[in-house]
């Protein structure tokens, strides 16, 4: 296995679009965590699954975000209506609960709004 | 519920020691420390679940206090591979999210 997988690595994208970025966790690990880190600061939690099931979304998360994981695979983090103040890098995060709850983490979607 | 770690910064010559910590107003279920180095992903330290467990590989290890709300994360005869940002990443139960502190950034120069 090859840890997780996020994708894209960097995308640039002008205000008021939308954008989607794919992450693959470990295959087998049921837990799969979205965060969001800027420079200088550690990373800020947005929403976690176990399986398929949304089990969490932060308070502070805007409406402009959702999150999916359908099947309990691999997941999709969406953001509608971008603003500056989205560019952040965009960090997932699988575990396999129980059995060995660390979580590993992909390399990033860098965004970067316009 | 956020932990809070400290000190906020540290700078080591080759060889010093240092100490980071984690502290939570309540009991933790779970402590989870990572390294992250500039333009790269969190990279996975350690984890401690027991109160009073200690834990640690090569020169890098963690305490859980007994009462499970500090963490502490010791670094000895730190290498210059050692310089990044340490977060200690906590859960307040099994059904909660992994939630992180604001980092300690590591400075080891030679």
């Amino acid at each position: 296995d090859t840890g997780v997988s996020q994708d894209p690595r960097h995308k640039i994208t002008k205000r008021g679009q939308n954008v989607t970025f794919r992450c693959d966790p470990i295959s087998e690990h049921n837990r799969l965590y979205w965060y969001r880190q800027t420079l200088g600061q550690g990373p800020e939690f947005l929403t976690y699954f176990q399986n398929e099931a949304q089990l969490e979304k932060s308070r502070l998360l805007s409406d402009r975000f959702s999150a999916e994981r359908p099947k309990g695979s691999f997941s999709t983090l969406e953001i509608q209506r971008t603003e500056q103040g989205d560019s952040a890098m965009y960090l997932c995060a699988s575990s396999l609960r129980r059995e060995a709850p660390e979580a590993f983490f992909g390399q990033g979607t860098r965004l970067t709004v316009v | 519920q956020q932990p809070v770690q400290s000190p906020q910064a540290v700078i080591l010559r080759e060889g010093e020691d240092a100490v980071i910590n984690c502290s939570s107003s309540k009991a933790l279920y779970s402590v989870h420390w990572y390294r992250q180095k500039h333009g790269e992903a969190p990279i996975f330290l350690m984890i401690l679940l027991k109160g009073g467990e200690q834990k640690g590989h090569d020169k890098i290890s963690a305490s859980f206090n007994e009462k499970k709300q500090q963490s502490s994360l010791y670094l000895t005869a730190s290498q210059l591979s050692y310089s990044g940002t340490y977060f200690c990443g906590t859960e307040n139960s099994g059904n909660t999210p992994l939630v992180f502190g604001k980092g300690t950034r590591l400075s080891v120069i030679a």
